[in-house]
């Protein structure tokens, strides 16, 4: 069974601009959700996306989207970004129901010029 | 929303010594304590978790105690090996338990 797949690895942008990362979760797993990794702040939750609904978000400003397709798969998205967006994004996905084991990624790594 | 605060930040202990690693949490509504290892440059993986209706659980050299009154939850390693060092992450989630507020993590080091 593959595990979840993050694209791309590593992206290197400019204050000011947008980026998407991708996310596809385990066959099977109906959740997803992203973290920000940093030195600093450790692992903090961004969102989580059950069948295509946004069930729950944590505290970060309205730049950060995400969104979950009919097939799971799910992106997120950050606008005018900012140096300290930089960050590893990791997505992780579940079943979504019954046990809360989450599969992580490898993280997409993000570093913001 | 949900704070948890975790310590040490960093732990140094010999092989074959027990390690603790102990979190605090300020909800009373969560209900799901997963602990979190992430090995230099991988992924976080599930190691165990405990739910609020237990007290206690062990899984061979690993074990999570929970004192909800108290609102704290602790990690035990006995018989620690090198294998362990890595970054320990505790988590709470008082209602969604794929929604979890992490603490900043503990590196462990467990030295030959």
């Amino acid at each position: 069974k593959a595990g979840v797949t993050q694209t791309p690895r590593y992206l290197i942008k400019t204050r000011g601009q947008q980026v998407t990362l991708s996310c596809s979760p385990i066959s099977g797993h109906r959740s997803v959700s992203w973290y920000q990794q940093t030195p600093g702040q450790g692992l903090q939750f961004l969102f989580e996306y059950f069948s295509e609904t946004q069930r729950n978000k944590g505290n970060f400003p309205g730049r950060f989207s995400g969104r979950q397709f009919s097939n799971s798969r799910s992106e997120m998205n950050v606008s005018t970004l900012e140096l300290g967006d930089s960050a590893l994004y990791l997505c992780a996905s579940s079943m979504g129901q019954g046990t809360g084991e989450l599969f992580f990624g490898e993280g997409s790594r993000l570093t913001v010029l | 929303g949900e704070n948890v605060e975790q310590h040490p930040s960093t732990l140094s202990v010999q092989e074959g010594d027990s390690a603790v690693i102990k979190c605090t949490y300020s909800d009373s509504a969560s209900n799901y304590f997963p602990w979190y290892k992430q090995e230099l440059g991988k992924r976080p993986q599930l190691i165990i978790d405990i739910r609020s209706n237990v007290g206690e659980k062990k899984d061979q050299r690993i074990a999570v105690t929970l004192n909800k009154t108290a609102k704290h939850f602790s990690l035990h390693i006995t018989e620690t090996q090198p294998e362990d060092s890595a970054v320990y992450f505790c988590a709470a989630s008082p209602l969604n338990p794929y929604a979890l507020n992490f603490g900043k993590g503990t590196s462990l080091l467990v030295t030959p």
